[in-house]
């Protein structure tokens, strides 16, 4: 069965540091999203992607943030100068399209900041 | 804007006891609700879902009625296994199937033998 995968499954880094989380979608799909979860909170959306631009971003996803499709494939997420509190767990997850409303979820890259 | 309010964790059970973990929500317009389930050491997956009011999502023995009266999608399984042990997570979307998923806080499910 396809599925959404993430790489690394735990980083851990230093403070002021840059971060990039990779997710590899659905090859079919064709939008794409980047939610987050800080321990013991609500899974929140940072952003969507669809036609190679961001179609929807909340007010996490500051100028510190950025998304990339660089070959296709790949679907990247990049703090550029992470904080402690960007510590979390960061799922990726992708969607055909159409009414469907199921999205298929990565098994999450857990970023940890010292 | 968008919210979804989930019975807090954890919650711990026998097996085959009777299961409900409460979801309510608030939105404008007409929602899709979901329930996806996180098990240890996965990413999380659909378990269910309702389109429009009194639709009911069923999968793997769970049930949840989307009830526009009460903003709610409680989830329910009459006899759980300790194979349910897992994380629930109530969501919502916009109408049109392809908007960003709003989540609860998740509900730790823990089911003993």
């Amino acid at each position: 069965e396809p599925e959404v995968t993430q790489t690394p499954s735990h980083q851990v880094t230093q403070m002021g540091q840059e971060v990039i989380l990779r997710c590899v979608p659905i090859s079919n799909h064709l939008y794409f999203y980047w939610y987050r979860q800080i321990l013991g909170q609500k899974v929140e959306f940072l952003v969507s992607f669809y036609n190679n631009e961001i179609s929807e971003k909340s007010e996490i996803f500051d100028d510190q943030f950025s998304v990339e499709r660089p070959d296709g494939s790949n679907f990247t997420l990049k703090i550029r100068s992470t904080k402690l509190e960007d510590s979390a767990m960061y799922f990726c997850a992708s969607l055909a399209g159409g009414n469907t409303g199921e999205l298929f979820f990565g098994e999450g890259s857990r970023l940890t900041v010292l | 804007g968008d919210s979804v309010t989930q019975m807090e964790g954890p919650v711990t059970l026998s097996e085959e006891a009777f299961l409900t973990i409460n979801c309510t929500y608030t939105a404008t317009g007409y929602p899709s609700l979901f329930w996806y389930v996180q098990y240890p050491g996965e990413g999380l997956q659909l378990l269910l879902k309702a389109t429009k009011a009194d639709d009911k999502g069923s999968n793997k023995g769970f049930e949840a009625t989307y009830r526009k009266e009460t903003t709610s999608f409680h989830l329910e399984k009459g006899s759980v296994q300790v194979s349910d042990s897992a994380v629930y997570f109530c969501a919502l979307s916009g109408s049109f199937g392809n908007e960003k998923l709003t989540f609860g806080t998740g509900t730790r499910l823990t089911i003993i033998p």
